[in-house]
């Protein structure tokens, strides 16, 4: 079955600075990489997603990028904010197949 | 609003006492989902159900069962709970969508402590 790591499990970036979050799968027949936000106390929620037949996505100071050949995703978080920190999963799943979760990435944004 | 909404969000109980946590959404998503989230392992998925009376395990379901009578209605139920099972519950939907997924939308979590 898939498989999927994260990079890193801990992430400390400086207000304004950049944040980059690694996702490797292992199942070459997976299409769908979706990103999920976690912040205290709640669930976590859908920030971005990709599809196979794309290679990059972005949404205002969120991108995500896709390598298939290599398989793997990236998330792309630009001038981060203090909002930003939470914990950060990357899945992946092909078609009707339950996704599979990375193990999570907390980012901390230091004012 | 559209929401998944998990009861109770806290629950203190002892070994061997049968809970259950209720899990309802109001998107009319065919597809639902019960993880469970521990620290240093992320999320793993306990059962999943496709639609009405179609449920399957998924990666760690010993100890757990679960039914899907309608749609919009998808119990977790811990029939002797042990100590190994205290964890922070998410229950999530999602539509089904052949040829790709779909987005899922977590309720807020039921943090469970068996003791």
């Amino acid at each position: 079955g898939e498989n999927v790591e994260q990079h890193p499990s801990t992430l400390s970036v400086q207000e304004g600075d950049s944040a980059v979050i690694k996702c490797t799968y292992s199942d070459s027949a997976s299409n769908y990489f979706p990103w999920y936000k976690q912040e205290l106390g709640k669930g976590p929620q859908l920030i971005i997603d990709i599809r196979s037949n794309v290679g990059e996505k972005k949404d205002q100071r969120i991108a995500v990028t896709l390598n298939k050949t290599a398989k793997h995703f990236s998330l792309h978080i630009t001038e981060t904010q203090p909002e930003d920190s939470a914990v950060y999963f990357c899945a992946a799943s092909q078609g009707n197949t339950p996704l599979v979760f990375g193990k999570g990435t907390r980012l901390s944004v230091i004012a | 609003e559209a929401q998944v909404t998990q009861n109770p969000r806290y629950l203190i109980t002892v070994t061997g006492k049968k809970l259950t946590v209720t899990c309802s959404q109001n998107m009319n998503h065919e597809y639902m989902s019960w993880y469970r989230q521990d620290p240093g392992l992320g999320l793993r998925q306990i059962y999943y159900s496709m639609n009405v009376e179609v449920t399957d395990k998924g990666d760690v379901p010993e100890g757990y069962k679960v039914s899907r009578k309608e749609k919009r209605n998808f119990p977790l139920i811990l029939e002797s709970p042990s100590p190994n099972q205290t964890s922070l519950y998410f229950c999530a939907s999602s539509l089904r969508y052949r040829g790709g997924n779909q987005p899922q939308h977590f309720g807020d979590g039921t943090r469970l402590s068996i003791l």
